[in-house]
């Protein structure tokens, strides 16, 4: 069992609508969470850092943590084509640890 | 705005020759990764330096892969020699401070493809 799970998708959505990507894992000694966005043949881009439980928003994006359940989420409001990429969730204690990544696509 | 800055974007090598990444992290920050990246999959970590020292190079291939970064600042990664199934995304990454108290930067990269 790898030590986060992700599913890669891919996942289609039409423009607008509400996105919902998540990620499970197994140490419960990861204290620190991200989300990351890498576009084709880029390096990640950092989207959300959220630290221990709770949720975080910033914009159209909100991260989850839920520790107890092991489980992150992160939600993409009032999606859009630029929104379309790759999605990694990322966590650890002193380094990181990343999903497979989700790849997803907007459609006008 | 600051950022991490790899060479060469991409690198076309044969089997069995060498080559070599290098990464020039974010002004000030203390600590670099190095990470590998299969077509598909998330990164997995190769080395993370604390300035000058190695703190965790448990996943790196020792036998073919090194790393350095002798002042603390810039870092290198070397490949020899190199096979066909380290044909991957190269990332580096940097922050602050330890990664259990401020994110990470990534660079763009370097796309290694052996043939």
């Amino acid at each position: 069992q790898k030590e986060v799970e992700q599913d890669p998708g891919p996942l289609s959505v039409p423009e607008g609508a509400i996105v919902s990507l998540n990620c499970t894992y197994s140490n419960s000694a990861f204290q620190y969470f991200m989300w990351y966005r890498q576009y084709s043949r880029k390096g990640p881009e950092l989207l959300m850092y959220t630290y221990s439980s709770g949720n975080k928003e910033d914009g159209r994006f909100t991260a989850q943590v839920d520790k107890s359940s092991k489980y992150i989420s992160l939600f993409i409001r009032d999606s859009q084509p630029s929104d379309s990429a790759t999605y990694l969730c990322a966590m650890g204690v002193s380094d990181m640890r990343f999903g497979a990544g989700t790849r997803l696509t907007v459609k006008p | 705005e600051a950022e991490v800055a790899q060479s060469p974007r991409y690198k076309i090598t044969e089997k069995s020759q060498a080559v070599a990444f290098w990464c020039d992290p974010i002004s000030g920050h203390a600590t670099l990764y190095w990470y590998r990246q299969i077509l598909g999959q998330g990164p997995e970590l190769l080395v993370q330096f604390q300035d000058e020292s190695v703190v965790d190079d448990s996943q790196l291939p020792k036998d073919r892969f090194s790393a350095e970064r002798l002042k603390g600042v810039d870092s290198t990664l070397k490949i020899q020699p190199a096979e066909l199934g380290d044909s991957a995304m190269y990332l580096c990454a940097s922050s602050s401070r330890r990664m259990i108290d401020t994110e990470a930067f990534f660079g763009q990269g370097t796309r290694l493809t052996v043939v």
